[in-house]
């Protein structure tokens, strides 16, 4: 099973600024790395598939970068409704299907 | 448009079962890879089980030999059969999808509203 591994844990930052979310693999997932913003008592949404491409109706603000096992999602400036947990998650080998513990972005 | 909806959650004693049932619209649940995803109270995103569109099941090794994941083509519903519940599978349900063609087998861009299964006596 690969283990997906994200940092931190939590993120403090403050609105207009950059958001810089890391996520590591337990061994290569080539680009098969998806990330979810998940905000409370909502389901998850896809933002980006094949670690950098953006999913339907996903703002520009937000970018995909990596391959193998070291990953990274940047949210450029971060607005209001950015403040969630984020979730990279990959499918490269599976089953299983692994997710990361996740990021939570707060206001600083 | 496109939708899954989650019914069947609720409070189960231990060692009971509960079916848990993923209505989909605009799309056929046959055709795609349909997953149950759950989430525990305050945790992560954990992948429970998928049905592939030709029909094998795959499950995590936590809930293999208690669940079972399985479809109604007539209905166009995904279904999963929760047995021998422990208190470890309290969590929200999820079903989730690629319902873009865009989107990768194994990523998700459709996911239900989720539906609550709390186990305990």
């Amino acid at each position: 099973e690969i283990v997906m591994t994200q940092s931190p844990a939590t993120l403090s930052v403050s609105p207009g600024e950059r958001a810089t979310l890391s996520c590591r693999a337990s061994q290569s997932v080539s680009s098969n790395l998806a990330w979810y913003q998940q905000k409370p008592g909502q389901a998850p949404r896809l933002l980006i598939y094949g670690a950098s491409s953006r999913a339907t109706g996903i703002p520009a603000r937000f970018s995909g970068s990596g391959s193998g096992t070291e990953f990274t999602l940047t949210i450029s400036s971060l607005q209001s409704e950015d403040f969630a947990v984020y979730y990279c998650q990959q499918y490269n080998y599976w089953p299983p299907l692994t997710f990361g513990g996740g990021t939570k972005v707060e206001i600083k | 448009e496109v939708q899954l909806v989650e019914t069947g959650g609720g409070l189960i004693q231990p060692g009971g079962s509960l079916r848990l049932s993923c209505a989909a619209s605009g799309f056929t649940v046959s055709s795609n890879y349909m997953s149950w995803v759950r989430q525990a109270p305050g945790k992560g995103l954990v992948w429970v089980s998928i049905i592939y569109s030709s029909g094998n099941t795959y499950y995590a090794d936590s809930v293999k030999g208690r669940f079972t994941i399985s479809r109604d083509t007539s209905k166009n519903t995904l279904y999963l059969q929760m047995n021998s519940l422990r208190a470890e599978d309290t969590a929200v349900y999820y079903c989730a999808s690629e319902a873009d063609n865009w989107t990768p087998l194994g990523a998700f861009d459709i996911w239900g509203q989720g539906t609550m299964v709390t186990v305990s006596s």
